[in-house]
């Protein structure tokens, strides 16, 4: 199993990102996603997830209406658009793989996260 | 939202020496628990879920107990490579929230 994210990078208060996780070795149709956030330093906050065919989604309280996260099966990829970007977003974005092809909300495999910068 | 608190915050212990984390829920999780560890520089890595059972490829020195609102992760005998950071997090109730995490290092 292996799990790449992609996208970060410093980004201005207000501004948008996209965030990609390109999933190999497994049958990633199959298995529900998520991204999980650590701010430096500090610990891990559950930010999105996604069961395997999208038909069930939900967020962190703290990034509802400003997150979306989706997937593309046929391109094995994860994405998270974060639009509306706050300092407080700042953190590593980890992509985490879900044991089930529903929500369980644990995480069997992780990627090695993503640097989000929120700085004007 | 559950909150999950963990103790001690640091715990100093010498190589080949018996570990024990704490792991409170603020309500019941039944046995919804799973502990992760994570090296510095590194993503966290799953260790043990439903409370007690092991993750591929987790050493047995790793043993997870308890039920309810009250966790336990044991490592019988530190090596090297468990000098780390261990979060325990629940995914009974949505959404699945992290304690704060106990800092387990070389004494």
């Amino acid at each position: 199993v292996q799990l790449v994210e992609s996208g970060g990078g410093l980004v201005q208060p207000g501004r948008s990102l996209r965030l990609s996780c390109a999933a190999s070795g497994f049958t990633f149709a199959d298995y529900a996603m998520h991204w999980v956030r650590q701010a430096p330093g500090k610990g891990l906050e559950w930010v999105s997830g996604i069961s395997w065919n999208s038909g069930s989604i939900g967020y962190a309280d703290s990034v509802k209406g400003r997150f979306t996260i989706s997937r593309d099966n046929a391109k094995n990829s994860l994405y998270l658009q974060m639009n509306s970007l706050r300092a407080e977003d700042t953190a590593f974005y980890y992509c985490a793989k879900d044991p089930s092809p529903y929500q369980l909300l644990y995480f069997d495999y992780w990627g090695q996260g993503t640097l989000v910068t929120v700085s004007s | 939202e559950i909150v999950m608190t963990q103790s001690p915050a640091t715990l100093s212990v010498s190589p080949g020496e018996r570990a024990t984390l704490s792991c409170r829920a603020s309500q019941s999780v039944s046995s919804n628990l799973a502990w992760y560890h994570q090296k510095p520089g590194q993503a966290p890595r799953l260790l043990i879920y439903g409370a007690s059972t092991r993750a591929t490829g987790v050493p047995a020195r790793f043993s997870g107990s308890g039920s309810g609102t009250e966790f336990t992760l044991t490592i019988s005998s530190l090596q090297s490579e468990d000098f780390a950071v261990y979060y325990c997090q629940q995914y009974n109730h949505w959404p699945g929230t992290f304690g704060q995490g106990t800092k387990v290092e070389i004494k």
